[in-house]
């Protein structure tokens, strides 16, 4: 079973600051996925990658596979993005196994 | 596509009762998945569908869980002889089983057990 790592649990920063938030995982993965979730519940997938980084307005993911690390980075923070955010590893193409194993995730503040 | 849904949104039930749930996937995936969260964790895979095939189940999904998706398309969990413990937030996301594998996730149902 992929042993799941985010570090830090929990941030407060101030607006405008650069948020890196860290995921490392134990096992061979097919794909990483960053998600966010807001109180309430509902879960948004920010980025799902396999290597290499993407981008997406002022959100950045990294990943290395040889070091079963990512990284997920924000930019010119805002309020609005606090929020949980959550790394989860998709297993290798093995057939019938699909579910994702989530870290327990890093809750983010960002105080104007 | 309004995107996953899931009804009902809140169920308080008293413990021993049975208590049954439905998901509504993005009308043109095939796969869909449960998860529990609890309060303060991350969510826990309980089991996912191709089509109406459940390919697998994690250890988490007891006797006492079952999960079917007759046709293909919205799925049910239903949980028998629900004890204290299932208190948990069930969440329902769905993807295509090819290309890009993107899980869109539902608003989820909060289950509380008196």
């Amino acid at each position: 079973k992929n042993e799941v790592e985010q570090s830090p649990q929990n941030l407060t920063a101030q607006e405008g600051e650069f948020i890196t938030i860290n995921c490392s995982y134990s096992v061979g993965i097919s794909a990483l996925h960053w998600l966010q979730q807001h109180p309430g519940g509902g879960i948004v997938s920010l980025f799902m990658l396999s290597s290499g980084k993407k981008k997406h307005g002022r959100l950045i993911a990294t990943i290395n596979i040889q070091e079963k690390h990512s990284s997920l980075h924000i930019t010119a923070s805002h309020p609005r993005d606090s929020a949980v955010y959550i790394c989860a590893v998709r297993p290798p193409k093995v057939e019938g196994a699909d579910g994702l194993t989530f870290g327990k995730g890093t809750h983010l503040i960002i105080q104007p | 596509d309004t995107g996953v849904s899931q009804n009902p949104r809140h169920k308080i039930t008293k413990r021993g009762q049975n208590v049954t749930f439905r998901c509504d996937p993005i009308s043109e995936h095939n796969r869909l998945y449960w998860y529990r969260q609890t309060l303060g964790q991350g969510p826990e895979f309980l089991t996912y569908f191709q089509n109406e095939a459940q390919l697998e189940k994690s250890r988490l999904l007891s006797d006492r869980f079952s999960a079917e998706r007759p046709k293909g398309s919205f799925s049910t969990l239903e949980i028998q002889r629900t004890e204290q413990g299932d208190s948990a937030m069930y969440l329902c996301a769905s993807s295509l089983s090819s290309g890009v594998k993107t899980q869109y996730f539902g608003p989820g149902t909060r289950l509380l057990v008196l």
